[in-house]
C-alpha cells in the first residue's frame, strides 16, 4: 500500500549546525503534511505543517520544504541544540478530507557535543 | 490547560486479562484519536471519534480491541483478552476539528502496556 517513509533512521548532527531530515511520500493525493517531534518518554508534538499549494513554510528555527514533483518533504532545523534530540515524524493526510493522518516511521536526530 | 490526560501511565498485566486505557481530551476539542506505537510498526492509528461518534475504526487490530467515547471528556480503549503482542505504547490525541488551516493533534503522554 502507499505509505510515508524516511530515508535515514538516524541522523547525527554537531551542535550548532543545521539539521535536515528528509521524508519521501508515495500518495500523490496527499495535500497536507505535518512534522512531529517526539522526545523520549513523551507523546509526539506538532512542529510545523504545510499544504500542497506551498513549497516552503518557516517557523521558529524550522523550515519545511515540499517538492511535489518528486514527492519529497524535508524539515530543516537551524542551529541545532541539545533540546532538538528526538525522533521526528513526517505525516500526510493521504488526500483524506477528514481528520485522519498517516505517520511515517520516524528519524532519530542525535546531537553531537 | 492540562493537555490530554491518559491513565494509567504504565500497565503490566498477564496474558488473558482485560486492560482498560483511559483518556481525557483537551476541553473544547471534538476529535479524539487512539494510536499504538511499536518499534516494528511505528505509530498506527487505531480509531478516531468526531463529536463522540466513532468515524474510522479500520485500524483496530481485531475484535479483542474496543473503544468508547461516552461523552466529550472521556474515552476508553479496552483489550479483552490481552496478548503479549499487544505490548506497546498507546497514545490518545485530541483536536479541535473546526479549526481552519491546522490539523494539529495534541498527544497525551501515552500508556506503556506490557502483557506478560
Amino acid at each position: 500500500g502507499e505509505s510515508v517513509g524516511l530515508h535515514l533512521p538516524t541522523l547525527s548532527v554537531q551542535e550548532g549546525d543545521n539539521s535536515i531530515i528528509n521524508c519521501a511520500y508515495s500518495n500523490s493525493a496527499s495535500d497536507y503534511f505535518i512534522w512531529y517531534k517526539q522526545e523520549s518518554g513523551k507523546g509526539p508534538q506538532f512542529i510545523i505543517d504545510i499544504r500542497s499549494n506551498m513549497d516552503k513554510r518557516q517557523g521558529q528555527r524550522v523550515t519545511v520544504l515540499l517538492n511535489k514533483t518528486v514527492k519529497h518533504l524535508s524539515l530543516q532545523i537551524a542551529a541545532t541544540q541539545p533540546g532538538d534530540s528526538a525522533v521526528y515524524f513526517c505525516a500526510e493526510n493521504g488526500g483524506n478530507r477528514d481528520d485522519k493522518i498517516i505517520f511515517g516511521k520516524g528519524t532519530r536526530l542525535h546531537i553531537l557535543p | 490547560d492540562a493537555g490530554v490526560i491518559q491513565s494509567p501511565r504504565h500497565e503490566v498485566t498477564e496474558m488473558g486479562q482485560e486492560v482498560t486505557l483511559r483518556c481525557k481530551p483537551i476541553s473544547g476539542h471534538n476529535s479524539l484519536f487512539w494510536y499504538r506505537q511499536t518499534m516494528m510498526r511505528g505509530l498506527e492509528l487505531l480509531i478516531y471519534f468526531n463529536n463522540n461518534v466513532p468515524i474510522d475504526d479500520s485500524g483496530m487490530p481485531e475484535d479483542r480491541f474496543s473503544a468508547k467515547m461516552p461523552n466529550a471528556s472521556f474515552s476508553t480503549l479496552k483489550i479483552q483478552p490481552s496478548e503479549p503482542r499487544d505490548s506497546a505504547v498507546y497514545f490518545c490525541a485530541s483536536r479541535q476539528a473546526e479549526r481552519l488551516g491546522n490539523n494539529e493533534q495534541f498527544f497525551g503522554p501515552g500508556t506503556r502496556l506490557t502483557v506478560l
